[in-house]
């Protein structure tokens, strides 16, 4: 079974950009979940949904960052413009009615 | 609100050591417990979980026992390895309904290094 996919694994930008991260869940999952990590904040969650409806985004930082999700395989997390603060790991996670969260490998981004 | 409490790392060990990790929690209801794994450089893994009181999850030589009367889910192992080098997220499930329906609360996580 494929797990959740994620794209890309790795984005390097400069600061101003826009940057877009993709998110695949396992089929069949109905919670979608985005999450950050750094070492000074630890994990942390952005922003999730339940049938490709947000359910709560009081994660998201500021309004740079938007997170959408058109179709049940297939969500989006966009950073503009981005900021040298946003470099982290990104997470994606699924889960069937808000069972076990699995993660995706992540997408590790610099922004320069 | 839910609140998870896990011990305070970095832990180092030698291989063949017992492993504990504490962990302690703040909820209503009768949420789900977890305990993820992370390897360097990779996303979280579920290790194992536990649905309801006195539940005991195991999986790849650690166990963790759910106990409502200490409001804990402490990680063992008997004996561990090299290869459990890796970051452990103690996690609380809210699964009582409500805004928070699905959401998982997060321990801060400890890093386990384990020396040969």
């Amino acid at each position: 079974d494929a797990g959740v996919i994620q794209s890309p694994r790795h984005e390097v930008t400069e600061m101003g950009q826009e940057v877009t991260l993709r998110c695949k869940p396992i089929s069949g999952h109905d919670y979608l979940f985005w999450y950050r990590q750094t070492m000074m904040r630890g994990l942390e969650l952005l922003i999730y949904f339940n049938n490709n409806v947000p359910i709560d985004d009081s994660g998201m930082p500021e309004d740079r960052f938007s997170a959408k999700m058109p179709n049940a395989s297939f969500s989006t997390l966009k950073i503009q413009p981005s900021e040298p603060r946003d470099s982290a790991v990104y997470f994606c996670a699924s889960s069937f009615r808000g069972d076990t969260q699995y993660f995706g490998p992540g997408t590790r981004l610099t922004v320069l | 609100g839910n609140s998870v409490t896990q011990m305070e790392g970095p832990v180092t060990l030698s291989e063949e050591a017992f492993l504990t990790i504490n962990c302690t929690y703040t909820a209503t209801g009768y949420p789900s417990l977890f305990w993820y794994v992370q390897y360097p450089g990779e996303g979280l893994q579920l290790l194992l979980k536990a649905t309801k009181a006195d539940d005991k999850g195991s999986n790849k030589g650690f166990e963790a026992t759910y106990r409502k009367e200490t409001t804990s889910f402490h990680l063992e192992k008997g004996s561990v390895q090299v290869s459990d080098s890796a970051v452990y997220f103690c996690a609380l499930g809210n699964n009582a309904g409500g805004t928070s329906y699905g959401k998982l609360t997060f321990g801060q996580g400890t890093i386990l290094t384990v020396h040969p």
